[in-house]
């Protein structure tokens, strides 16, 4: 069985500083991909990135970076320097073949002003 | 890119109706599409998977006769809550296979906001 793990329910941190939100998943097929969707207060799931099991460089996006490490099942994310519309619920995904999309429970973050 | 539309973003009914909610696919063939739950602070929550031209199959513990599914074509699929009730107020958000890039992601509406009264 495929699961997701997002220990953080909600975080919150005050504007600049830099906050990881942590994802575990578990899976027995080799070949898996894992997402990480933003969903801000109107409900709409924001595309952020998608990595594939055989892919594990880490990826930089502007203020926005991922550490995966299948050693650990881990697929981190970070966010430097937060501004206050970083402020959603974080989800984290993974599926393989066609099935679909597992989420983990979502990380709420607040960045407060 | 691949987009997915999906009607209406918000819908208040009354206990007992009806509500249809469309998810279509605008600029690719979806073969399979996915719909979704999701509860107040809560996760998403598969409901049911639809092929196009085939049953859905429903995920344990969701009634097939309460959310029926349609995906009579490659571009749209329909969920539709027969007698809602207050606990069926929800987000519903469906998700689209297929576009570019087809076998590394899906595609998502915008979801649907139900509000029984």
């Amino acid at each position: 069985a495929q699961k997701v793990t997002q220990a953080q329910t909600e975080i919150s941190v005050v504007e600049k500083e830099d906050v990881t939100l942590d994802c575990v998943y578990e899976t027995r097929d080799t070949t898996y991909y894992l997402f990480w969707y933003k969903q801000p207060p109107s409900g709409e799931l924001v595309f952020l990135i998608r990595r594939n099991s055989f892919d594990e460089q880490n990826e930089i996006s502007g203020r926005y970076s991922w550490n995966f490490q299948k050693s650990t099942s881990s697929f981190n994310f970070t966010i430097t320097a937060s501004q206050v519309v970083d402020s959603a619920v974080y989800f984290c995904a993974l599926r393989s073949g066609n099935t679909p999309l597992v989420f983990g429970k979502g990380t709420r973050l607040s960045v407060i002003a | 890119g691949a987009v997915v539309s999906q009607h209406p973003s918000r819908v208040i009914c009354k206990s007992g109706t009806s509500v249809k909610i469309e998810c279509r696919s605008l600029d690719f063939q979806a073969t399979t599409m996915f719909w979704y739950r999701q509860f107040p602070k809560q996760s998403l929550m598969l409901m049911a998977t639809s092929n196009e031209g085939s049953k859905a199959t429903y995920e344990q513990g969701v009634e097939k006769d309460k959310f029926l599914i349609n995906h009579a074509s490659l571009t749209l699929s329909t969920l539709t809550v027969t007698s809602a009730h207050p606990e069926d107020s929800s987000f519903y958000i469906c998700s689209a296979v297929g576009g570019p890039g087809f076998n590394y992601g899906y595609t998502f509406g915008s979801g649907t906001r139900l509000t029984v009264v």
